[in-house]
Formats: structure tokens, C-alpha cells, sequence
């Protein structure tokens, strides 16, 4: 079945610093890949998405790029300040009609110290 | 605002009560879910919907019963609570077009706690 595997947490940065987070994939189709934002005491909120392969998504500062032949879909950011706070989720859903669930990795902790 | 309301935002029920969590939306979304989210376990699929009137089982099915009599409301219903459901409950709606999935609109959550 589909699976995302997340970089474990959780990361603390200082401010200013470049923050990578890691997420794989598995999948059989050609999945939609997308990361989402948890800020502390909210629901989830989408941060940004790609929909095939070597598309980019990008959002507040935030990149990914859907790399297909490294199942991968990493998050990147040039310069993190205190608000990026948060947890962050990666995940899938599969291109396939009436299968519109997604797969969440467990989420990254992320907190950034002035 | 448009989007994803869940109520109660709170609850603390005692084990072997029942209760219901009321999801509604106002985008017109076909595909409605409902998920739990434990410490160390990111999100768990409970049960979706793909339209009124259609329920199906996600994960982590077992004591929980789902309706969708209206489009814009997803019920979640807890007959006999017990300690183990003590979690954060969210809600969610999503729309798709053609064969791409264009992600999912949260709730804000359900802070629930069984004694």
C-alpha cells in the first residue's frame, strides 16, 4: 500500500538558518504529493502541493520539488524565522478515481530559536 | 468564513457514553473524512465519505459510526466512548479534478477526553 516516511523530529534551528525536511514515498500510481502545516492548538493547513513529476511547489518561502525517480519530496526553506513553529506533515494521494484518501507521514516537529 | 466547521471544539465524556461530532462545509466538497491524531502517530484515518449518502471505513474503524444524509455534513458518532478514543478528532473535505487531487481543507478539531 501507500506509505510517506518523514525525517524524524523534532528539528530546532536558530533563526535565519536553512531548514531541509526530508519525506519518501511509496506508491503504485503517480500519487499528488503535498506538505501541510500544524500550527500549535489548529487543524492542519495546506503549505503547498505538485501534482506530477519535477513539478515545484512553493509557498511563504517554502519549496518542494516531486521527484519522481527518488520517490522524494523534500522541504526547503531559505531562511526560517520563529513564526515556521509548527509541525509539518507530508503526504500522498494516489490519481486514481474513487480513491481520494491521503496518506500522512507521523509529521516533523519543527521549532525555531531567536 | 468558508470552509471546514467542527463543533464541540471540547468535550470530556466518562466511559460508556455516547456523543456525536458534527463536521459541516460550506465549498460544496463531494469527499468528506474524519481522522484522529494521537502523539507519535500523525494522522489516522477513521472513516470518509465520496458523496451523500456513501460512507466507507478507513483505518481505524472499530467504535465509531459515520452519516452523510446531507452533503455539507459528515457525523461522527462514538455509541459506547472509552478511554482509548481520548485523542484530537478532525475533520476534512476535498474536491478533485479529472484524476488530480487538490489536497484537503481542515477542521480546527475536537479536543476530546474519556475518564
Amino acid at each position: 500500500g501507500d506509505s510517506v516516511t518523514q525525517m524524524e523530529g523534532p528539528v530546532t534551528l536558530s533563526e535565519e538558518a536553512f531548514l531541509t525536511i526530508n519525506c519518501t514515498y511509496t506508491a503504485t500510481g503517480y500519487p499528488s504529493l503535498f506538505w501541510y502545516v500544524q500550527y500549535p492548538g489548529e487543524g492542519l493547513q495546506l503549505l503547498l502541493k505538485a501534482t506530477k513529476a519535477d513539478d515545484k511547489g512553493s509557498n511563504k518561502g517554502f519549496e518542494a520539488t516531486y521527484r519522481k525517480e527518488t520517490t522524494s519530496f523534500h522541504l526547503e526553506k531559505g531562511s526560517v524565522q520563529v513564526s515556521d513553529s509548527a509541525v509539518y506533515f507530508c503526504a500522498l494521494s494516489e490519481a486514481n478515481f474513487g480513491n481520494e484518501k491521503l496518506t500522512f507521514g507521523t509529521g516533523t516537529r519543527l521549532t525555531i530559536i531567536p | 468564513n468558508a470552509g471546514v466547521t467542527q463543533t464541540p471544539k471540547f468535550r470530556v465524556l466518562k466511559t460508556g457514553q455516547s456523543m456525536t461530532l458534527l463536521c459541516a462545509q460550506d465549498m460544496n466538497h463531494e469527499y468528506m473524512y474524519w481522522y484522529r491524531q494521537d502523539p507519535g502517530m500523525g494522522l489516522r484515518l477513521i472513516h470518509y465519505s465520496v458523496g451523500e449518502g456513501t460512507t466507507a471505513k478507513g483505518e481505524v474503524p472499530d467504535g465509531y459510526n459515520v452519516s452523510r444524509l446531507k452533503k455539507q455534513n459528515f457525523l461522527l458518532g462514538l455509541e459506547s466512548a472509552a478511554p482509548s478514543q481520548t485523542s484530537v478528532y478532525f475533520c476534512a473535505s476535498s474536491s478533485r479534478t479529472g484524476r488530480r487531487h487538490y489536497g484537503y481543507t481542515f477542521g480546527s478539531g475536537t479536543r476530546l477526553t474519556v475518564v
